[in-house]
């Protein structure tokens, strides 16, 4: 069973718009929630990163937006470029190593 | 540094036969990780060792063993394919939680290997 649920499984957006990606997860051990991004061919590469402890991590055009109480994350693209496009994995973990992913969003952005 | 290698980038196996996906990193990272990644379910570890000598199980080790003689390298062994074990195979490599000053731990991975059991 999916330890981190992931929704949608893809999304298109224009240029320019807002991409949202959502999260949920069941064990409240969690401590450590991350984004990777990866692209056709590749290898995930890590995008941002949580800890519970803060509600909010913005990194340029990419926030991520926690909320401990209903146990859901989410990412925020801010003005999509067509380089975003890629397929998004958020993650979980207890201590940072045994990553527990979702099922992963393929974001398009149209130009 | 060339990061997380690993070889090699395709491979078609025949049912019942057995091979070993190799990886490497030259980052003197201590944790290294093996997962696959099969079509709308993510990425699932299947071994991790924490250092030399040192490995256990992730999400879904059945059908897979690891061995981790140096620091440096991390090999996959599969034994007796199945058309089950078709993914694409990617190995990860970081520090150790507690042994960098960064808030986060970052895992890098490999380019992957594709593997096709017939």
């Amino acid at each position: 069973q999916q330890q981190v649920k992931q929704s949608p499984q893809s999304l298109i957006v224009q240029k320019g718009g807002i991409s949202i990606i959502n999260c949920a997860y069941e064990n409240t051990a969690f401590d450590y929630f991350p984004w990777y991004q990866q692209f056709p061919g590749k290898g995930p590469a890590l995008l941002i990163a949580i800890r519970p402890d803060v509600s909010e991590k913005k990194e340029g055009r990419f926030t991520i937006s926690f909320n401990k109480s209903a146990k859901q994350f989410s990412l925020h693209i801010m003005d999509s470029q067509p380089g975003d496009s890629a397929t998004y994995f958020c993650a979980a973990s207890i201590g940072d190593y045994k990553l527990s992913f979702g099922a992963g969003t393929t974001v398009t952005v149209r130009a | 540094n060339a990061g997380v290698t690993q070889t090699p980038k395709f491979r078609i196996l025949k049912i019942g036969q057995s091979m070993t996906l190799q990886c490497a990193q030259d980052m003197n990272h201590n944790y290294m990780y093996w997962y696959r990644q099969d079509p709308g379910m993510g990425l699932k570890l299947i071994y991790y060792s924490v250092g030399a000598g040192i490995t256990d199980k992730g999400e879904v080790p059945n059908g897979y063993n690891v061995s981790r003689s140096t620091t440096e390298d991390f090999p996959l062994r599969l034994e007796l394919a199945a058309p089950s074990q078709t993914s694409v195979y990617f190995c990860a490599s970081s520090y150790s939680p507690f042994e960098r000053e960064e808030s986060y731990n970052e895992q890098f991975f490999g380019p992957g290997t594709r593997l096709t059991v017939l």
